[in-house]
């Protein structure tokens, strides 16, 4: 069974930083693409950053580039995004989502990790 | 970056009656278009892909339909763990992937 499990997230003052983990469990975690979404308070979704299964290519959304860094340990079978320079506008709950090569969409999600950036 | 326009909003259902969701693209994305379904308190959870295709364990009374810049998602008859927030993704231009605003199912 598929399992992807957040970690990490909690309450952070505005410029701080915080580094996210997903555990992932079930599937030959190197084998696979993965992504974090994340969703604001009562908001839809948003596509933050993704990694290939090698991690030798990244992508990241424009509101967050330069100041978010997505890895992976495919050793440990690990995601983790660290979020720098974090502000209000990056409160939400972030999910990690495994990318299913053959149509490029997200087919398991984690429970998601909510980050809480408040004075 | 590719526009996803989810109507309307908010729509009221009666348990057992048909429910029509839409999605439009800002720009053509062939049939590479996903579905989502997220509960309160959940993650989203995959229901269509190839703008028709249904992922494994979905019921069949949802169904997808549509190319190029229309979409549509019909849930034939709801049921009460139907009611939930749907949104529309494209995979057809990456990065970035981007999702529709959501439509809320709610009960009527």
């Amino acid at each position: 069974e598929v399992q992807l499990l957040e970690s990490g997230g909690g309450l952070i003052q505005p410029g701080g930083s915080l580094r996210l983990s997903c555990a992932a469990s079930g599937f030959t975690f190197s084998t696979y693409a993965m992504n974090w979404v994340r969703q604001a308070p009562g908001k839809g979704l948003e596509w933050v950053s993704g990694i290939s299964g090698s991690g030798g290519s990244t992508y990241y959304a424009d509101s967050v580039k330069g100041r978010f860094t997505i890895s992976r340990d495919n050793s440990e079978s690990t995601l983790y995004m660290q979020m720098n320079s974090l502000g209000a506008e990056d409160t939400a709950v972030y999910y990690c989502a495994r990318r299913w090569d053959a149509y490029s969409t997200f087919d398991y999600w984690g429970q998601g990790a909510l980050v809480t950036v408040s004075s | 970056e590719i526009v996803m326009t989810q109507s309307p909003a908010t729509l009221s259902v009666s348990p057992g009656d048909r429910a029509t969701l839409s999605c439009r693209a800002s720009q053509s994305v062939s049939n590479s278009l996903a579905w989502y379904q997220q509960k309160v308190g959940q993650a989203p959870r995959l229901l269509i892909y190839g703008a028709s295709t249904r992922a494994t364990g979905i019921p069949a009374r949802f169904s997808g339909s549509g190319s190029g810049t229309e979409f549509t998602l019909t849930i034939s008859s709801l049921q009460s763990e139907d009611f939930a927030v749907y949104y529309c993704q494209q995979y057809h231009n990456w990065p970035p992937w981007t999702f529709g605003q959501g439509t809320k199912v709610e009960i009527k």
